[in-house]
């Protein structure tokens, strides 16, 4: 079974500059998330879809981030503008849980996509 | 309130056993989790917990869960250098909606010496 892929794996841009990362989740994966990990944390939450719908996007800054999930398999998330502490890794995960599933959900992990911001 | 904590680092010699420790605040976690994470790779589910359990093992690995102190750890047994990795406990919260939300750690990174 092909795990969680995502694209690019490293991206260097400059401030206010704009990036795009892509997501591809395990096959028939009804949850997606994307999460933030800043060097020397745990990953963070940003967004989480079921389907094409968003769950939770509590901790997403939309005044620069952005996140869509159109058919409900793959996912972009963007910034734009970036700032310097946006650099971190951005990985993204996927679920089979669909709502009101009893019993785990657990999640699968893509390589992410590590980006600096200078 | 939301807060999973763990040690920064542990350093063993090859052969002995590792203990890592994580504490997490929410009594309503149902199932709890280890994942590793290697040099610039993913995270990797290595384990998991059912909340209402006390232990699991899987090969090398024991999980142990004190529900009542809110406090996971994960054994491995007879660690090779190969384990040197960041280790992540996350505890899950069911959400109103009826997903899973994971709150993770900030990770123990574990340096095994040859």
């Amino acid at each position: 079974e092909a795990g969680v892929a995502q694209s690019p794996r490293y991206k260097i841009i400059e401030k206010r500059q704009s990036v795009a990362f892509w997501c591809n989740p395990i096959s028939g994966h009804a949850t997606l998330y994307w999460y933030q990990q800043i060097l020397g944390q745990g990953p963070k939450l940003l967004i989480q879809f079921q389907n094409n719908g968003v769950v939770d996007d509590s901790q997403l800054p939309k005044d620069r981030f952005s996140a869509e999930r159109l058919k409900g398999v793959d996912s972009t998330l963007k910034i734009q503008p970036a700032k310097l502490e946006d650099s971190a890794v951005y990985l993204c995960a996927s679920s089979l849980a669909v709502v009101r599933t009893e019993g785990t959900d657990t999640q699968y992990f893509g390589p992410g996509t590590r980006l600096t911001v200078l | 309130g939301e807060d999973v904590e763990q040690s920064l680092f542990l350093s063993v010699r090859e052969g002995d056993s590792s203990v890592i420790n994580c504490t997490y605040t929410d009594s309503s976690s149902t199932y709890l989790y280890w994942y590793k994470q290697e040099p610039g790779a993913g995270l990797q589910l290595l384990t998991y917990i059912f909340s209402n359990m006390d232990m699991k093992q899987d090969q090398r690995l024991t999980v142990l869960l004190n529900k009542k102190d809110k406090h996971l750890s994960l054994r491995i047994a007879d660690t090779q250098t190969g384990d040197s990795a960041i280790y992540f406990c996350a505890e899950t919260l069911r959400t109103t909606s009826g997903t899973y939300k994971y709150i993770f750690g900030t990770g123990t990174r574990l340096k095994v010496l040859a």
